[in-house]
C-alpha cells in the first residue's frame, strides 16, 4: 500500500528557478491538497483540488500553481522561487468531505 | 475566520505519566471537525484522534483521548500512560469543509525515561 507518494524528498533551488513537487495517491480518492510547513509553525493550505479538473486556492496561493488532470496526480509548480517558498511541502489526499486526510513524507524545499 | 490556537509550545513528562496538550479553535461553523496529529521526528504527519462537533461524547483512542467543550470552543488532548514513541509535535486542526484543515502552531512534546 503506497497510499500518498511525494518526489523528490529533498530539493535545493536557486532564486528564479522554477520546478515541480510531484504528488501521486492510489487510494482512489478525489480530495487531494497542498499545504506547507514553516519552521516551528503548522501546516497552512496552498491549494485543493475535490476532483479531476477541479483546482481552488487555500490560504497561502501566491507563488504556486496546480493542475489535476487525473484522479491520482496532483502536481504543485513554483514559478520563480524565492527564499519566502523554503519550506516543506506537505501533499495529502481524502476520500470524501468527512473522511481523513492520509499525508504524504513531504517535500523538505531550501531556495537560496 | 477560522482559527486554531496551542497555548503550550512544549511540554515534558516522564514515561507513563499522563499528560494533556490544549488547544482552542474558533469557527462560525456549526457542524464540524476536530484533529489531532502526530508528527515524530520522520516528520510523517499521523492521525491520533478526531472528533465529530455534532457529537456530545468525547471521542477516545486507546491511550489517547479528547475533553471536547464545545461552548468553550475547547479541544484538549490527554494521553494516559505515556511511552517513549508519544514523542513528537502534536498539532491540532479544524476541519473547514471539504477536508480543508487549518492546523494550530503546534506543542512539542518530549517523554522523558
Amino acid at each position: 500500500n503506497a497510499g500518498v507518494t511525494q518526489t523528490p524528498k529533498f530539493r535545493i533551488l536557486k532564486i528564479g528557478q522554477s520546478m515541480t513537487l510531484q504528488c501521486t495517491q492510489d487510494m482512489n480518492h478525489n480530495y487531494m491538497y497542498w499545504y506547507r510547513q514553516d519552521p516551528g509553525m503548522g501546516l497552512k493550505l496552498i491549494y485543493y483540488s475535490v476532483g479531476a479538473g477541479i483546482t481552488d486556492k487555500g490560504e497561502v496561493p501566491n507563488g504556486y500553481n496546480v493542475s489535476r488532470s487525473t484522479t491520482e496526480d496532483f502536481p504543485l509548480r513554483l514559478e520563480l522561487a524565492a527564499p519566502s517558498q523554503t519550506s516543506v511541502y506537505f501533499c495529502a489526499s481524502s476520500y470524501s468531505s468527512r473522511g481523513e486526510a492520509f499525508f504524504g513524507q513531504g517535500t523538505r524545499l531550501t531556495v537560496v | 475566520a477560522q482559527t486554531v490556537t496551542q497555548s503550550q509550545p512544549e511540554m515534558s513528562v516522564q514515561e507513563a505519566e499522563t499528560v494533556t496538550l490544549s488547544c482552542t479553535y474558533d469557527t462560525s461553523e456549526s457542524n464540524y471537525y476536530l484533529f489531532w496529529y502526530k508528527q515524530p521526528p520522520s516528520r510523517q504527519m499521523i492521525l491520533v484522534i478526531r472528533q465529530e462537533a455534532y457529537k456530545q461524547q468525547n471521542a477516545t483512542e486507546n491511550r489517547f483521548s479528547v475533553n471536547f467543550q464545545k461552548a468553550a470552543k475547547s479541544f484538549s488532548l490527554k494521553i494516559s500512560d505515556s511511552q517513549l514513541g508519544d514523542t513528537a509535535m502534536y498539532f491540532c486542526a479544524l476541519e473547514q469543509g471539504a477536508q480543508k484543515l487549518v492546523f494550530g502552531q503546534g506543542t512539542r512534546l518530549t517523554i522523558n525515561p
